[in-house]
């Protein structure tokens, strides 16, 4: 089993909807995080979490929130999604003597 | 603030070595990550350098120069399956291990 999941894989949604992206973990890592990608722009980091409670803003958290609802857990939200949230999101773990990040699948989110 | 700069592409032959630059600029650092992508996957950890100089891991070897901001991850043997995009990350804050990725070097390995 993979040690980092997300839910959905793939989303299409429209403006202005909302929309939770979920990440859990059995690494049992205390340090939780959320990246998007885009072509040309590496990961750019949205949120992250050093335990359930501390939570903190990355480079690029306008638009996004997120919650750690256990160690294992932290969502992602869109409270109302704009085209330019077109991206794909990944889900990481910190941990281990080389600072190593564990990444999950990725969620390609598409906003029409 | 913080960036950090690397070839957009690298094409090189089956056999062959290829040394991909990585130069980075960052109001705090403490070490340096490669991590390694192949389309449609997630990215996979590779190495990490804390100290200058240079660490192997079998094909793969990375190297670091604090003092010139730089450093290169070094792909020997070159085989089919590493083609994929590489991304160095800054280390930019040692207890909330806080990285910050460069933009990516696509490899394409050729026959």
């Amino acid at each position: 089993d993979a040690d980092v999941t997300q839910t959905p894989r793939n989303r299409i949604t429209k403006t202005g909807k909302r929309i939770m992206l979920e990440c859990s973990q059995t690494k049992g890592h205390d340090r939780m995080y959320w990246y998007r990608q885009d072509p040309g722009l590496g990961l750019r980091l949205i949120y992250y979490s050093f335990d359930v409670k501390d939570i903190n803003k990355g480079e690029i958290s306008d638009g996004y929130s997120v919650s750690r609802q256990a160690q294992a857990k932290f969502s992602l939200s869109l409270e109302s999604a704009i085209p330019n949230q077109t991206a794909l999101y990944f889900c990481a773990t910190s941990g281990g003597p080389y600072n190593e990040q564990f990444f999950g699948p990725g969620t390609r989110l598409t906003v029409l | 603030g913080q960036s950090l700069e690397q070839p957009s592409e690298v094409t090189a032959v089956e056999g062959a070595i290829v040394q991909i630059n990585c130069t980075y600029q960052t109001s705090g650092f403490y070490g340096l990550s490669w991590y390694q992508q192949h389309d449609g996957g997630a990215p996979t950890f590779l190495s990490y350098n804390a100290l200058d100089g240079l660490e192997e891991t079998g094909r793969f070897s990375s190297f670091l120069s604090r003092s010139d901001s730089y450093g290169y991850l070094l792909l020997q043997e070159l085989q089919m399956k590493d083609s994929a995009s590489y991304f160095c990350a800054c280390l930019r804050d040692n207890y909330g291990q806080n990285f910050v990725f460069g933009p990516g070097t696509r490899l394409s390995v050729l026959p």
